[in-house]
């Protein structure tokens, strides 16, 4: 069965301490890859997409890199306006994206 | 420019009642998504439509569930009768035809007592 993997479900940090979370997926014939963040009470905001192994992609403190059966969004010198849920999506051979449970990140001040 | 729009933002109705959920998409944009979201299994999709023709409902749970989108400017997620675990975030999405990007709106939070 093709699955998104999100880890860790959730995740605390200090502002300021940078850290990574990961998107592991078992889909075959990846189209795509996508990050969304999203807030308490809203929908997700997408980020970024990804289409090729060793592909990145950065905004503001946020880089996103893929490769053939993962990808990491990695957040450099995070801020309490960072906090979110960051959820991450694949899509193959269909329309269809396959969203896997996202990481809760808490950063603190 | 507006992004996609959806109404009620929150519904709270009772077990047994019709619920219907609209959604505008962002101008433009050939597909529109429905999703469900709840704490248990996250976002899943319900039915997509290309052009206002539904492509796949799959992911419709059961017959309660029915969607329609007479134009490129409006569609509808109805249940009926609501039951108490249909109670979750509905979102709508679009994207324009050529990219796989999908944009999401708001949400409803419907609560079925």
């Amino acid at each position: 069965e093709d699955q998104v993997t999100q880890s860790p479900e959730a995740l605390r940090l200090q502002e300021g301490e940078s850290s990574s979370l990961n998107c592991s997926y078992t889909v075959s014939g990846l189209r795509g890859l996508f990050w969304y963040r999203q807030d308490p009470g809203k929908g997700p905001e997408f980020l970024f997409t990804l289409y090729s192994a060793g592909e990145e992609k950065e905004k503001e403190r946020l880089k996103a890199t893929l490769t053939k059966k993962e990808s990491f969004l990695h957040i450099t010198a995070p801020k309490p306006e960072d906090s979110a849920t960051y959820l991450c999506a694949v899509i193959y051979n269909t329309d269809k994206l396959i969203f896997g449970t996202g990481t809760r990140l808490q950063v603190f001040p | 420019d507006a992004g996609v729009i959806q109404s009620p933002r929150h519904e709270v109705t009772e077990m047994g009642q019709e619920v219907t959920l609209r959604c505008k998409p962002i101008s433009g944009h050939d597909y529109l998504f429905w999703y469900r979201q709840t704490m248990m299994r996250g976002l899943e999709l319900l039915i997509y439509f290309n052009n206002n023709v539904p492509i796949d409902d799959s992911g419709m749970p059961e017959d309660r569930f029915s969607a329609k989108m007479p134009n490129a400017s409006f569609s509808t997620l109805k249940i009926q009768p609501s039951e108490p675990r249909d109670s979750a975030v509905y979102f709508c999405a679009s994207r324009p035809g050529g990219t796989d990007t999908q944009y999401f709106g708001p949400g409803t939070r419907l609560t079925v007592l």
